[in-house]
């Protein structure tokens, strides 16, 4: 099993929509969770970082975090063409090393 | 502001041949790594090191070798190209220890093809 598993997609979607991504993950070690977004012939680029539990907003952003069931989401509010582009989920358990994702593709339809 | 910073953008070998993968990062970070990203793999670590003067393998460290040369530059070194080294490279760093140890910035990438 590996120790994050994120459904590589594609997912379309029509501007103005709600995109929800999700990753789960294995090792209940994992204390600080990512969400990178990493356009096209680019570097990933942090979009989201929390610690532990819970929920944390940032304009348009939602990302929550269930370590019970080991889930991380990603919710996108009213979805833009320029949020079209590949989200990775990262982890870590405090060794300054990262467990990613494979990566959603998101298509936002205008 | 540069952040990180990785170059050349491109780049074509023929197998066999060897080069040099140069990072450099101005956030006075003391953590730095190299990855690699394939279609369908996501992002796997080739090399990293923590502070300066040490490194340490990651999940796929065959074919590669790296030297971090000052707190500022990771470079990775292909000693004879592979087909299979055909990849987007990616150099990335983070701080040390602090709240935000964790989070890594990335460069723009290497696109590396080896025929």
């Amino acid at each position: 099993q590996k120790e994050v598993e994120q459904d590589p997609g594609p997912l379309s979607v029509p501007e103005g929509a709600i995109v929800s991504l999700n990753c789960t993950y294995s090792n209940s070690a994992f204390q600080y969770f990512m969400w990178y977004r990493q356009y096209s012939r680019k570097g990933p680029e942090l979009l989201m970082y929390t610690y532990s539990s819970g929920n944390k907003e940032d304009g348009r952003f939602t990302a929550q975090v269930d370590k019970s069931s080991k889930y991380i989401s990603l919710f996108i509010r009213d979805s833009q063409p320029s949020d079209s582009a590949t989200y990775l989920c990262a982890m870590s358990d405090g060794n300054n090393r990262l467990a990613f994702g494979k990566g959603n593709q998101v298509v936002v339809i205008p | 502001n540069a952040g990180v910073t990785q170059t050349p953008k491109f780049q074509v070998l023929k197998t066999g041949q060897s080069m040099t993968l140069q990072c450099a990062q101005d956030m006075n970070h003391n953590s730095m790594y190299w990855y690699r990203q394939d279609p369908g793999m996501g992002l796997r670590l080739i090399y990293y090191s923590a502070s300066e003067g040490t490194t340490d393998k990651g999940e796929v460290p065959n074919g590669y070798n790296v030297s971090r040369l000052n707190k500022r530059e990771f470079s990775l070194r292909l000693e004879s190209a592979a087909p299979s080294q055909t990849s987007v490279y990616f150099c990335a760093s983070s701080e040390f220890g602090g709240a935000n140890k964790n989070i890594q910035y990335f460069g723009a990438g290497t696109r590396l093809s080896v025929l």
